[in-house]
């Protein structure tokens, strides 16, 4: 079975500066890698997605991540943080095309507080 | 599009009352539906899959005969609690995908609805 690991559970950071958010995976099969973010009371929106190709995923509100199979971590990074970027983040991952049923396994989330 | 509804977004019942949650999908035809349940400040457990038109597949530890599951309508699910229970109180979020056999299927995740069992 696969498995995330978020170890930060909290990210403090000042607006304008860089972040970056851990996700790390466990399975013994290809994997598809996703980032959702979640704001107070509200459901999950997907922030990108790693099914195959290039290595660098580029998401909505300047988010990007990395797919590193040797790692096998999936980092979330962002070079200018804003206020409203303030929420929750979940990394998710989902066996790929071969089995699973696209059935998402979450990690604990990273709660994100920007600063001013 | 890909727009998915939850109703109600809060509620509160007294003890032993039982709970329907309904979700759909507004703008799409969602052969696959999940729920999932999460407690303040964790992650996101999925309960079940459910299928249109066939019995929902319940994840280990989940009790079927508390979480009542409904799938009528490509459009509609429905999510039971039965006998509610402090301890069922929780934020318990839908999401609907369209299956396509041989491709990545994305899910698509409503709003949530806030349960408070007193």
């Amino acid at each position: 079975a696969q498995s995330v690991t978020q170890l930060d559970s909290q990210v403090p950071v000042f607006e304008e500066a860089p972040v970056e958010l851990r996700c790390n995976y466990s399975s013994s099969v290809s994997v598809y890698l996703f980032w959702y973010v979640q704001y107070p009371n509200q459901g999950l929106q997907l922030l990108l997605k790693y099914l195959s190709g290039s290595t660098l995923v580029k998401g909505i509100n300047g988010f990007e991540a990395e797919f590193n199979k040797s790692q096998t971590s999936f980092h979330l990074r962002k070079p200018s943080v804003h206020i409203s970027d303030t929420a929750e983040y979940f990394c998710a991952v989902s066996l790929g095309i071969t089995g699973g049923g696209n059935k998402l396994t979450f990690g604990t989330g990273t709660q994100l507080k920007v600063e001013l | 599009g890909a727009v998915v509804s939850q109703h109600p977004s809060r509620v509160i019942c007294k003890s032993g009352t039982s709970v329907k949650i309904e979700c759909r999908s507004l703008d799409f035809q969602a052969t696959t539906m999940f729920w999932y349940r999460q407690f303040p400040k964790k992650s996101l457990m999925l309960m079940a899959t459910s299928n249109e038109g066939s019995k929902a597949t319940y994840e280990q530890g989940v009790e079927k005969d508390k979480f009542l599951i409904n799938h009528a309508s490509l459009t509609l699910s429905t999510l039971t609690v039965t006998s509610a229970h402090p301890e069922d109180s929780s934020f318990y979020i839908c999401s609907a995908r369209v299956r396509v056999a041989g491709s990545y299927n994305e899910q698509f995740f409503g709003p949530g609805t806030r349960l408070t069992v007193l």
